[in-house]
């Protein structure tokens, strides 16, 4: 069975850093691309960050570039984001998922398996 | 980016009743355009990949279609357990995918 666990959210004020965490299991984790998702208190979902399977290509969002870093280590099944230079705006329930989008499968991309998220509240 | 609408924001609709939400692309994503389900409190759940492919387990009232620019999630006859928010994605440009707003299916 397929699990992502998030962890390392939290209540932290603006400027101040934040590290997520999302420990995978049940699939082998270096054969997948993982993103981050998030959505703010009532309203939608918007796409943060993605990492393919071997960390050679990443994306951002506008709205987080040069502030977030996506990283991964397939040692350990794990994906991270480092979050600095929090802002108000930042504060959401970040999910993480996992893609379809891997080195056999590599036309399509799409989110099959979705954690259930960890909070970040960023406010002084 | 490649921005996504989705309309309308919100309907009302009734048990049995065909329900069509509407997703279109700034530009061109050939077929990479997918939909999620979004439960109150849960995280969305795959329903719909490659404009038009069924996920595995979703139930056979769910339909999609549509390509290029223009995109469509259909359901056939609306049950009580399909109340919920709706988004598209695309997934034309893998590591900067972008979702639509939702559009949020309330009991009439």
């Amino acid at each position: 069975e397929v699990q992502l666990v998030e962890s390392g959210g939290g209540l932290v004020q603006p400027g101040r850093s934040l590290r997520l965490s999302c420990a995978a299991s049940g699939f082998t984790f270096d054969d997948y691309a993982m993103h981050w998702v998030r959505q703010a208190p009532g309203k939608g979902l918007e796409w943060v960050s993605g990492i393919s399977w071997n960390s050679g290509s990443i994306g951002y969002a506008d709205s987080v570039k040069g502030r977030f870093t996506i990283s991964r280590d397939n040692a350990k099944n794990s994906l991270y984001l480092q979050m600095n230079s929090l802002r108000a705006e930042d504060t959401a329930l970040y999910y993480c998922a996992k893609d379809i989008w891997s080195p056999l499968h590599n036309i399509l991309s799409y989110f099959d398996y979705w954690g259930q998220g960890t909070l970040v509240t960023v406010s002084s | 980016d490649i921005q996504m609408t989705q309309s309308p924001s919100s309907l009302s609709a009734s048990v049995g009743d065909r329900v069509t939400i509407t997703c279109r692309a700034s530009q061109s994503i050939s077929s990479y355009l997918n939909w999620y389900q979004q439960k109150p409190g849960k995280a969305p759940k795959l329903l719909i990949y490659a404009a038009s492919s069924l996920q595995s387990g979703v139930p056979s009232r769910f339909s999609g279609s549509g390509s290029g620019t223009d995109f469509t999630l259909t359901i056939s006859s609306l049950q009580p357990e399909d109340f919920a928010t709706y988004y598209c994605q695309q997934s034309y440009s893998t590591l900067r995918s972008t979702f639509g707003g939702g559009t949020k299916v309330e009991i009439k």
